[in-house]
């Protein structure tokens, strides 16, 4: 069984702290990895897709990659109220194209 | 582009009963998914189209779960004989293959309430 792993939360940090997210999975052929934020009773929206070890980075958000330990990471810099959500790990495994989903860990970011 | 689009977008109906939920993609996207969502839990797979063909199903979908595409376009899900525990956001997504950027873009969802 195909699993991913994640903190479900609440993760609390002040406004304008960094948000430090982390995701275990345990298919070593694991090959796409992406990052959902989920707004309570909404669908999920894409934050980050990362495909090679290392760091990728866009605006506030960075990915982080690490194949060898199996773990992938989020950091949200200067956090503000409206990142409060739940934020999904998914993972996509290198003999499909279904995504296998964490259940998530919930951000609140207090003012 | 319009992004995904679902319908209905919320569904109540009496167990025992059969419904069925559309899924429009984005124009051009080839491949098409379906994910079922429990309240705290991730999406769960279902199954996923290319074109007209469905190239993978759960193996934990129920028989009374079926999923068609018949012209690659839209897509329905229909399920049979309703029961409780198929209360559920029923995701649909889409995204183009063959590019390096393997995103699914996800539509607003059907959420299903079994009474």
């Amino acid at each position: 069984q195909k699993e991913v792993e994640q903190n479900s939360g609440p993760l609390s940090v002040p406004e304008g702290a960094i948000a430090s997210l982390n995701c275990t999975y345990s298919d070593r052929g694991s090959q796409s990895f992406f990052w959902y934020r989920q707004y309570s009773g909404k669908s999920p929206e894409l934050i980050m897709s990362i495909y090679s070890n290392g760091d990728k980075e866009d605006g506030r958000f960075t990915a982080q990659l690490n194949k060898a330990s199996q773990y992938v990471s989020l950091l949200i810099r200067d956090s503000q109220p409206s990142d409060s959500a739940t934020y999904l790990c998914a993972v996509n495994g290198d003999d499909t194209d279904k995504l296998i989903f964490g259940t998530g860990t919930r951000l609140q970011v207090f003012p | 582009d319009t992004g995904v689009s679902q319908n209905p977008r919320h569904k109540i109906t009496k167990r025992g009963q059969n419904v069925t939920f559309r899924c429009d993609p984005i124009s051009e996207h080839n491949r098409l998914y379906w994910y079922r969502q429990t309240l705290g839990q991730g999406p769960e797979f279902l199954t996923y189209f290319q074109n007209e063909a469905q190239l993978e199903k759960s193996r934990l979908l129920s028989d009374r779960f079926s999923a068609e595409r018949p012209k690659g376009s839209f897509s329905t899900l229909e399920i049979q004989r309703t029961e409780q525990g198929d209360s559920a956001m029923y995701l649909c997504a889409s995204r183009l293959s063959g590019l390096a950027e393997e995103t699914q873009y996800f539509g607003p969802g059907t959420r299903l309430l079994v009474l």
